[in-house]
């Protein structure tokens, strides 16, 4: 069966310094991977997405990167956090198969930038 | 207007009632359909997932899509406490590239 992990779980990050959130998919080969941002109250906001090492889609332009080094490993960058870069982000994947978009989470990580 | 709407709650219902969980949405194009339950602090787990209108069911949750409306349902039979949790509904387009649309969520407290 297929696992997504994420971590850390909680991290607690100043203004201006660097952020790296790592995401592995086990169990299935070229997921479709992205990231998430859930604010209070605002919902979930798609940030990138992927459809296979080093393709990168951006959804919203913002203070944040992400890369995929390996098949099932994407990750999430910033070179200096913002205060509004708080929130709770979380790594999603799905079956390669555009008739199918249905995605299943990892359990996220609680980001406060203070 | 926002493509996917949905009442944030809170919603409180006693243990064993049955449960109603709504979003509307403007997009004609949305063709599929899924709901979430997302516990606190932890990430949003597939409850249902269903293509086009009609009815789906699994154990005690049905989901429901009226495509005429563009209103879509979950229904949870015999609600636990364990049932307590934010309830998301996702939705997206055929070929309209890979993000879902989420409404924000209600949050849901079954009272023993």
């Amino acid at each position: 069966s297929q696992t997504i992990h994420q971590w850390p779980a909680t991290l607690v990050q100043p203004v201006g310094s660097p952020l790296s959130l790592e995401c592995t998919v086990e169990g299935t080969s070229n997921p479709n991977l992205y990231w998430y941002r859930q604010a209070a109250g605002r919902g979930l906001q798609l940030l990138f997405y992927s459809v296979g090492i080093g393709q990168i889609s951006s959804e919203v332009p913002q203070n944040l990167s992400a890369s995929r080094p390996q098949d099932r490993q994407f990750i999430l960058s910033s070179k200096k956090l913002l205060l509004s870069d708080s929130g709770f982000y979380l790594c999603a994947w799905s079956v390669p198969d555009r008739g199918r978009t249905e995605a299943f989470f990892g359990q996220g990580t609680r980001l406060t930038v203070v | 207007q926002k493509e996917v709407e949905q009442d944030p709650g809170p919603l409180s219902v006693p243990e064993g009632a049955i449960v109603s969980l709504n979003c509307t949405y403007s997009n004609s194009a949305f063709q599929y359909f899924m709901w979430y339950r997302q516990y606190s602090r932890k990430g949003p787990e597939l409850l249902m997932y269903t293509y086009s209108s009609g009815n789906k069911e699994d154990g005690r949750f049905t989901a429901q899509v009226d495509k005429s409306s563009k209103y879509i349902s979950l229904f949870i039979r015999d609600s636990q406490p364990s049932d307590s949790a934010t309830y998301l509904c996702a939705m997206s387009a055929l070929n309209s590239g890979y993000a879902l649309n989420f409404g924000k969520g209600t949050s849901l407290l079954v009272t023993p």
